[in-house]
């Protein structure tokens, strides 16, 4: 099995819905990221967990919100999706402290909003 | 503000040419320098990262990388590349020891 896992692994919705997109780890690590990718744009910081109780919003956080339910578990949801939000989105963790082993990824969500 | 840029979107080569992607970033006390990969359809994959020490390091699959600090820069090279290196590569920059910056992307094509 992955060390991430991202399901579903593409999803197509209309606009106006809520949608959730989920990651599961098995790397025990206390840090995990939602990022998503555009052409040309890289890897934007959506939202960000160090722990459970410890949530904070990246640089594109707009539109979004996460819940960690757990350690190994965190999940982002789009709640009135729009078509700017077609995007592939990637979940990652990390080790605790400073990320020496830099980041582990999941293979990703592609989301078509229609 | 913290940024990374990969100088080109785009770098075709034949198979068996040498190649390099290059990475410049902003400067900073701190940084922590990383490439990773991403393959069609799959997650990124750490391809390699400089911490300290020799500025020359190596990574997976024949890839080496040199850091320098008077450049800021992260050039990215492999000697002679394969129709399997066909993918799309990522500087990213660790600074301030929590806050990861990714560039845009290089797309690396091989053609026999």
């Amino acid at each position: 099995d992955a060390d991430v896992t991202q399901t579903p692994r593409n999803r197509i919705t209309k606009t106006g819905k809520r949608i959730m997109l989920e990651c599961s780890q098995t790397k025990g690590h206390d840090r995990m990221y939602w990022y998503r990718q555009d052409p040309g744009l890289g890897l934007r910081l959506i939202y960000y967990s160090f722990d459970v109780k410890d949530i904070n919003k990246g640089e594109i956080s707009d539109g979004y919100s996460v819940s960690r339910q757990a350690q190994a578990k965190f999940s982002l949801s789009l709640e009135s999706a729009i078509p700017n939000q077609t995007a592939l989105y990637f979940c990652a963790t990390s080790e605790p402290g400073t990320p020496l082993d830099g980041y582990t990824f999941g293979s990703g969500t592609r989301l078509t909003v229609v | 503000a913290q940024s990374v840029t990969q100088l080109d979107s785009q770098v075709p080569v034949f198979e068996e040419a040498p190649v390099e992607l290059r990475c410049n970033y902003s400067s900073s006390v701190s940084v922590y320098l990383f490439w990773y990969v991403q393959y069609p359809n799959q997650g990124l994959q750490l391809l390699l990262k400089y911490l300290s020490g020799s500025t020359l390091v190596k990574g997976i699959n024949g890839f080496e990388a040199e850091f320098n600090k008077s450049q800021t820069s992260f050039h990215l090279r492999k000697p002679s590349v394969h129709i399997s290196d066909t993918a799309e590569y990522f500087c990213a920059v660790l600074y301030n020891n929590n806050d990861m910056r990714f560039g845009a992307g290089t797309r690396l094509t091989v053609k026999p």
